[in-house]
């Protein structure tokens, strides 16, 4: 299976430790994002990265959170401290980047914080 | 980002065919219209995607009208596994652009026996 994945698929936490999650893209593809979702809503934008470069951050994206692409392959998203209000389904996709690309996600993470 | 707006939800039943109609008037005139299909506890799939007039694949056809305002998805003969949340989305594409996608609410589709 070549698609994008994501590890872990599950995730529980206690209130105020760190938690690191790792998104492997498509390999040939450029553009990697990051998304949120809660239960009931749609996938909110965190963060873009072209190869290796972080180009845009949400106002979502609060201090508490870092994302880094070393060497364009794949990602990483780490939550520092966390909150209850962090509970969600982190979504990866990546895009090739050209004109009407389409964007493909991984099966996301689920983060729990008791 | 162009805002899009559809139903929060609809019912039908096997065999059917369902028309989502997803409104976006302020889209601009370099973005391209998208629907996604998401199934819980799955990341959202894409489905089909145009600018203009009509586009078909091995899932869906999408109907845009000539002033691109509204479009509309179509399912031909749904089953269950067809249940899901649909959502539209609009969005620029191209190099100079990040590509983000601002997702909405969706549509929540049940297909019943």
């Amino acid at each position: 299976d070549t698609g994008v994945s994501q590890n872990p698929r599950h995730k529980i936490t206690k209130r105020g430790q760190n938690v690191t999650f790792r998104c492997d893209p498509i390999s040939e593809h450029n553009r990697l994002y990051w998304y949120r979702q809660t239960l009931g809503q749609g996938p909110e934008f965190l963060t873009y990265f072209q190869n290796e470069a972080q180009l845009e951050k949400s106002r979502l994206l609060s201090d508490r959170f870092s994302a880094e692409r070393p060497k364009g392959s794949f990602s990483t998203l780490e939550i520092q401290r966390t909150e209850q209000g962090d509970s969600a389904m982190y979504l990866c996709a990546s895009s090739p980047g050209w004109v009407a690309d389409t964007q493909y996600f991984g099966p996301g993470t689920r983060l729990t914080v008791l | 980002l162009a805002k899009t707006t559809q139903p929060i939800s609809m019912d039908s039943y096997e065999g059917q065919e369902v028309n989502i109609t997803c409104s976006h008037n302020n889209i601009a005139t370099n973005d391209y219209i998208t629907w996604y299909q998401q199934f819980p506890s799955q990341g959202p799939r894409f489905i089909i995607q145009g600018y203009k007039t009509k586009v078909t694949n091995e899932v869906a056809s999408l109907f845009i009208p000539a002033d691109r305002k509204s479009s509309t998805l179509s399912l031909p003969r749904v089953s269950l596994s067809d249940t899901a949340v649909y959502y539209c989305l609009v969005a620029a594409h191209g190099s100079s652009n990040t590509g983000k996608l601002i997702f909405g609410q969706g549509t929540t589709l049940q297909v019943k026996p």
